[in-house]
């Protein structure tokens, strides 16, 4: 079945620096993925919807320059978190789909999350 | 808008017995509906999907989810839980136009006593 890849799993950085988040469709062509952060205890929020080759749409209240998303292939999307800081810990997951699948292959593939903490 | 309501928080339930995990949805058309289910520090898992057809849905560890279109529901059900079972379990609404993004609720923390 499709396999989506996150990495890195967890990192811990420093307040000010940048932290850069893969998300990498393994065995099929993701046209859109999708970001999303979550905090403890609590569901998924949407961050951002990114196609390939076009710029990211930003949920309401998701600072654009701060979640740098990048999609320049059909098999990996970036994350850049920037100068972050404290209140940026989060959980933070991709999701990929092939808009080219439908029908019963309909479906989203989730990435294994990452663990950002920064101190 | 879109939204989907889980109203269970938090759920405790015996080994062996059964199941229900409630899910509410309020959307335009009918959409297509999930459950995933995640466990601490993991990503997420589909259980089972519904775009149409019959109502009744079979996913994996013997999972299944009914959708009712009268009362905007697809409740996931488990006739014996398991103590691998106690996990988060989502439900979300994935949106047919535009982005087809998808809409989660709340989750419902599933606990399993011995």
């Amino acid at each position: 079945g499709a396999v989506v890849s996150q990495h890195p799993s967890w990192v811990i950085c420093k307040s000010g620096t940048s932290v850069k988040i893969e998300c990498r469709s393994l065995d099929f062509q993701a046209t859109t993925m999708f970001w999303y952060r979550q905090f403890p205890k609590q569901s998924l929020m949407l961050m951002a919807t990114s196609n390939e080759g076009s710029k990211a749409t930003y949920e309401q209240g998701v600072e654009k320059d701060k979640f740098l998303i990048n999609h320049a292939s059909l098999t990996l999307s970036t994350l850049t978190v920037t100068s972050a800081h404290p209140e940026d810990s989060s959980f933070y997951i991709c999701s990929a789909r092939d808009l080219t699948a439908g029908g019963a292959n309909y479906g989203y593939t989730f990435g294994s999350g990452t663990r950002l903490t920064v101190v | 808008a879109q939204s989907v309501t889980q109203p269970d928080i938090h759920i405790t339930v015996s080994e062996g017995a059964s199941l229900e995990l409630r899910c509410n949805y309020s959307y335009g058309a009918t959409p297509y509906l999930f459950w995933y289910v995640q466990s601490p520090g993991q990503g997420l898992q589909l259980l089972l999907k519904y775009f149409s057809g019959d109502t009744l849905v079979q996913g994996i560890k013997g999972f299944e989810a009914e959708f009712k279109r009268s009362q905007s529901s697809f409740n996931l059900r488990k006739p014996s839980v398991h103590w691998s079972d106690a996990a988060e379990y989502f439900c979300a609404v994935g949106l047919i136009q535009g982005a087809q993004k998808l809409v989660f609720g709340q989750g419902t923390r599933l606990t399993i006593n011995p």
